[in-house]
């Protein structure tokens, strides 16, 4: 059974860093893209950042560039969000999901979410 | 970046309804068109993509159609495990921009 179990959200001020997790199962890690995708009241669904099967290619959205970083550990099945210079406005759930092989961004499989506020 | 436009917003329906839900891509997209299926405090759900592919294990009542750049989601009857809100996603190019939604109640 495939999945996705996302950790390390929670309540940061505004300026502070948070990194993410998420520990895949079920499937072979390391043949699929991989992606960060967040969802808020207000905005709807926003994808956020994608990573290439062995880490060799990384896309982010214009407004998270310079600030977050994603990577994975093929080894460990799991796959990261560093955020850091957190804003107000990157306040969502944010889920993992899994690309295809060759769909960058297709999300056929998410995980539950784990939820990241940036308030003071 | 890529504009989609879902409609309607909300759809409210009963149970054995035709429901057909649009998004409309503000270029063209090719067929890289997915809908997702999300519940109250559930992760989306992959339904349909490249426009009108159902995913494994999705019921056949669901199916996907294109036109230019439009595109529709159609429930042939509407199920009470239906009851949920429908993205429409463009993964032709980044970044990968998510409609805004269509929620479907009960009538």
């Amino acid at each position: 059974e495939v999945q996705l179990v996302e950790s390390g959200g929670g309540l940061v001020q505004p300026g502070g860093s948070l990194r993410l997790s998420c520990a895949a199962s079920g499937f072979t890690f390391s043949s699929y893209w991989m992606s960060w995708v967040r969802q808020t009241p207000g905005k709807g669904l926003e994808w956020v950042a994608n990573i290439k099967q062995d880490g060799s290619e990384k896309y982010y959205v214009d407004s998270v560039k310079g600030r977050f970083t994603i990577s994975r550990d093929n080894a460990k099945n799991s796959l990261y969000l560093q955020m850091n210079s957190l804003r107000v406005e990157d306040t969502a759930v944010y889920f993992c999901a899994r690309g295809g092989v060759r769909d960058q961004l297709l999300c056929g499989f998410w995980g539950l979410g784990t939820r990241v506020t940036v308030s003071s | 970046d890529i504009q989609m436009t879902q409609s309607p917003s909300t759809l409210s329906a009963s149970v054995g309804d035709r429901v057909t839900i649009t998004c409309r891509a503000s270029q063209s997209i090719s067929s890289w068109l997915a809908w997702y299926q999300q519940k109250p405090g559930k992760a989306p759900k992959l339904l349909i993509y490249k426009a009108s592919s159902l995913e494994s294990g999705v019921p056949s009542r669901f199916s996907g159609s294109e036109s230019g750049t439009e595109f529709t989601l159609t429930i042939s009857s509407l199920q009470p495990d239906d009851f949920a809100t429908y993205y429409c996603q463009q993964y032709s190019s980044y970044s990968g921009t998510f409609g805004q939604g269509t929620k479907v109640d009960i009538k």
